[in-house]
């Protein structure tokens, strides 16, 4: 089956370190990967993705290369701000057939908390 | 933006009742929209992928009847919990699929069952 590991937090930063949050997949397709982030009292925002392999998805000085080799998502940002506290999700959806057609699997979420 | 609401946010209700929580695209149409449940400090699990105007289809393990889900228009699906337990205490979310194939997630709805 397809399923998405993220690295247990939560991760506490001061303002300005390097980030990077882990993200490893199974699929048994050809999967999209999947950066969302939750904000305290809102919903999932995507945050970047890519389509295949060696992509490298950006946004907001985030990024993830889509490493096919190490089945690897991770994310990184060069320096993290304290409005980057939230919680980080890693996602796969499958673009080809089968059941899991147009589905998307999360891991299991990892809180991001950056002090000042 | 695409938005997607959910109402309400959190609900606190007696065991044996029913919920019913709402979940709009408040400013575009999705034939598509899916409902999710989150366990603390746990991933988002499918439940169910709600289509307009047909049925909706159910993850292995998801009890249809209990977990009844409409979509009866472009912006709108409610999920009602029958009967609920404690054990269906959760977080419940919501997401509705947009321009090029962009899932959009509603804010979440807290259930509490005593």
């Amino acid at each position: 089956g397809n399923s998405v590991t993220q690295m247990e937090g939560p991760v506490t930063l001061s303002e300005e370190a390097f980030l990077t949050i882990n993200c490893t997949y199974t699929a048994t397709g050809y999967p999209s990967l999947f950066w969302y982030v939750q904000y305290p009292g809102e919903g999932l925002q995507l945050l970047l993705k890519a389509t295949k392999a060696d992509d490298k998805g950006s946004n907001k000085g985030f990024e993830a290369t889509y490493r096919k080799e190490t089945t690897s998502f991770h994310l990184e940002k060069g320096s993290v701000q304290v409005s980057d506290s939230a919680v980080y999700f890693c996602a796969l959806k499958l673009d080809a057939g089968g059941t899991s057609y147009g589905k998307l699997t999360f891991g299991q979420g990892t809180i991001l908390t950056v002090h000042p | 933006g695409a938005v997607v609401s959910q109402h309400p946010s959190w609900v606190i209700c007696k065991s044996g009742t029913s919920v019913k929580i709402e979940c709009r695209s408040l400013d575009f149409q999705a034939t598509t929209m899916f409902w999710y449940r989150q366990f603390p400090k746990q991933s988002l699990m499918l439940m169910a992928t709600s289509n307009e105007g047909s049925k909706a289809t159910y993850e292995q393990g998801v009890e249809k009847d209990k977990f009844l889900i409409n979509h009866a228009s472009l912006t709108l699906s409610t999920l009602t919990v029958t009967s609920a337990h404690p054990e269906d205490s959760s977080f419940y979310i919501c997401s509705a699929r947009g321009r090029l194939d962009t899932q959009y997630f509603g804010p979440g709805t807290r259930l509490t069952v005593l």
